[in-house]
């Protein structure tokens, strides 16, 4: 059963630093990697889909990399502001289900 | 545009009430999903639809009853709910097809009392 497992659960940093969001999954029988923001009480905004045959992803000050052998992905965000703030979930969508299977996310706080 | 809407963006209803959910999508995509998430935990899935018809239901309570009228529409019908069902209800879409991009509306912040 794929289980996708995100650290740390929590982060808070100052703005202006860069930093590194993860995600793991057991089963490397997948379609494809997808992380997305979601603000408190809103719905998902989707930032970056890595397809499996893919290394990594950019988009402005985010930059997603994907290791489908070692089952690990990461969220790489650059310069952070306060408006990072937010929870980032990371999914996977299953080649024995095709179901997207979510992480538990991690709740990033950037203090000005 | 990539936009998923979904109507209302809140709702409040008895346990007694029939209210329904709705989700619409312009984007010409052949898959759409209704999920269920709590707070502070990851979405679930309930519901999957592809080319309208119902593909996968995860064992969800028939209270909830989901219907694909056409391409764009998604709704879900709520019948004698439970506190418990309190939750945020997401509606998202995707074409059909391996590896292809989900996208979420803002969801519908339900409250049963």
């Amino acid at each position: 059963k794929q289980e996708v497992t995100q650290i740390p659960a929590a982060l808070s940093v100052p703005e202006g630093e860069n930093l590194v969001l993860n995600c793991s999954f057991t089963d490397s029988a997948i379609y494809n990697l997808q992380w997305f923001r979601q603000d408190p009480g809103k719905g998902l905004t989707s930032l970056l889909l890595i397809q499996s045959s893919q290394r990594e992803q950019t988009s402005g000050r985010l930059n997603a990399s994907l290791d489908k052998s070692s089952g690990r992905s990461t969220l790489y965000i650059a310069a952070s502001q306060p408006g990072d703030s937010a929870t980032y979930l990371c999914a996977v969508r299953s080649r024995v289900t095709g179901k997207l299977i979510f992480g538990q996310g991690t709740t990033l706080q950037v203090k000005p | 545009d990539t936009e998923v809407t979904q109507t209302p963006k809140h709702l409040v209803m008895g346990m007694t009430n029939k209210k329904s959910l709705k989700c619409e999508q312009h984007m010409g995509h052949r898959a759409m999903y209704w999920y269920k998430q709590k707070a502070k935990k990851p979405p679930e899935l309930m519901f999957v639809y592809s080319y309208e018809k119902l593909s996968i239901n995860e064992s969800v309570p028939s209270r909830f009853s989901p219907e694909c009228p056409n391409s764009s529409l998604l709704n879900l019908h709520l019948h004698a709910l439970q506190p418990e069902d309190s939750a945020l209800y997401l509606c998202a879409s995707s074409q059909v097809g391996q590896g292809l991009e989900a996208f979420f509306g803002q969801g519908t912040r339900l409250t049963v009392v």
